[in-house]
C-alpha cells in the first residue's frame, strides 16, 4: 500500500528558478514528515523535516509546506542550483513509530 | 567521525541461498534501521535495532532477520532468497530509536538474485 506518493517521477528547472516538489499521503496517523536527497551511488541524506503542528519550515534555500487537510506537502528550493540535481524522497511517520514510509522519489534536474 | 558504511557493495546470489549484509553505524549512534529499495521505488522499512533489540518491524516475512552487536554495528540476514529480493539494501543509523532523530544512511548494498 502506497501511503506516501510522489506523482512526478521527474522535474526539470532552470538554474535560479524555483523548484517545487510535491508529495501526498493517505495515512492520517502520520505526524512527522521529512525530505531526503539522494545522489547516485550514495545513500539518502536528510534535507529538512516538519512536524504536523507546523505548516511551514524553512532552512536556507529549502522550505517545506504542510497542508494537513489536503494531506499534501511540498518542498520549495529557491533559487535552484545545478548541485541540487538529485532524486528527492518524501517520507512520513507517526512520531512514536519507527516505520517510516517513503515515496518513490522525484528526480530533479537543474539546468545551468 | 566516520559515516555509515556497508559491506559488501554488490552481491550476486541464486534463488534459495542465504545472504548476510553488514552495516557499521556512525560513531555515537545506537540505532540502526534497514531498508529495501527496489528499482524505481522509495526505501521500504524492514526493521530497526535499538541497543541490540529489535525496535519495530515493517511488512517483511520472518526470513528477513537481523542482529545488532554491542558496538552497534548490525547485520541483515535473508534466508531462502527469492528473485524479488533483488534490490538496494540501505542501512541508516541514528541516535535513539525515535523517528524525529535524523537518520544517516550508508551507500547501500546492491543484491541481485538470479
Amino acid at each position: 500500500d502506497q501511503q506516501v506518493k510522489q506523482n512526478s517521477p521527474s522535474l526539470s528547472v532552470q538554474e535560479g528558478r524555483i523548484s517545487i516538489l510535491n508529495c501526498d499521503y493517505t495515512n492520517s496517523m502520520f505526524d512527522y514528515f521529512l525530505w531526503y536527497k539522494k545522489y547516485p551511488a550514495e545513500g539518502p541524506t536528510f534535507l529538512i523535516s516538519i512536524s504536523s503542528i507546523k505548516d511551514k519550515n524553512e532552512d536556507g534555500r529549502f522550505t517545506v509546506f504542510l497542508n494537513k487537510s489536503a494531506k499534501h506537502l511540498s518542498l520549495h528550493i529557491v533559487p535552484s542550483q545545478p548541485g541540487d540535481s538529485a532524486v528527492y524522497f518524501c517520507a512520513a511517520t507517526p512520531i512514536n513509530n519507527n516505520d517510516m514510509r517513503f515515496g518513490a522519489g522525484t528526480r530533479l534536474t537543474v539546468k545551468p | 567521525e566516520t559515516g555509515v558504511t556497508q559491506s559488501p557493495t554488490h552481491l550476486i546470489k541464486t534463488r534459495g541461498q542465504q545472504v548476510t549484509l553488514r552495516c557499521s553505524s556512525q560513531s555515537g549512534h545506537n540505532t540502526v534501521s534497514w531498508y529495501q529499495q527496489a528499482l524505481g521505488q522509495g526505501p521500504q522499512f524492514i526493521f530497526q535495532y535499538y541497543r541490540e533489540e529489535e525496535n519495530g518491524r515493517g511488512n517483511f516475512p520472518p526470513r528477513f532477520s537481523g542482529l545488532q552487536f554491542p558496538n552497534y554495528s548490525s547485520e541483515l540476514n535473508v534466508n531462502a532468497l527469492e528473485l524479488d529480493d533483488s534490490a538496494l539494501y540501505l542501512c541508516a543509523s541514528s541516535l535513539s530509536g525515535r523517528a524525529v532523530n535524523e537518520q544517516f544512511f550508508g551507500p547501500g548494498t546492491r543484491l541481485t538474485v538470479l
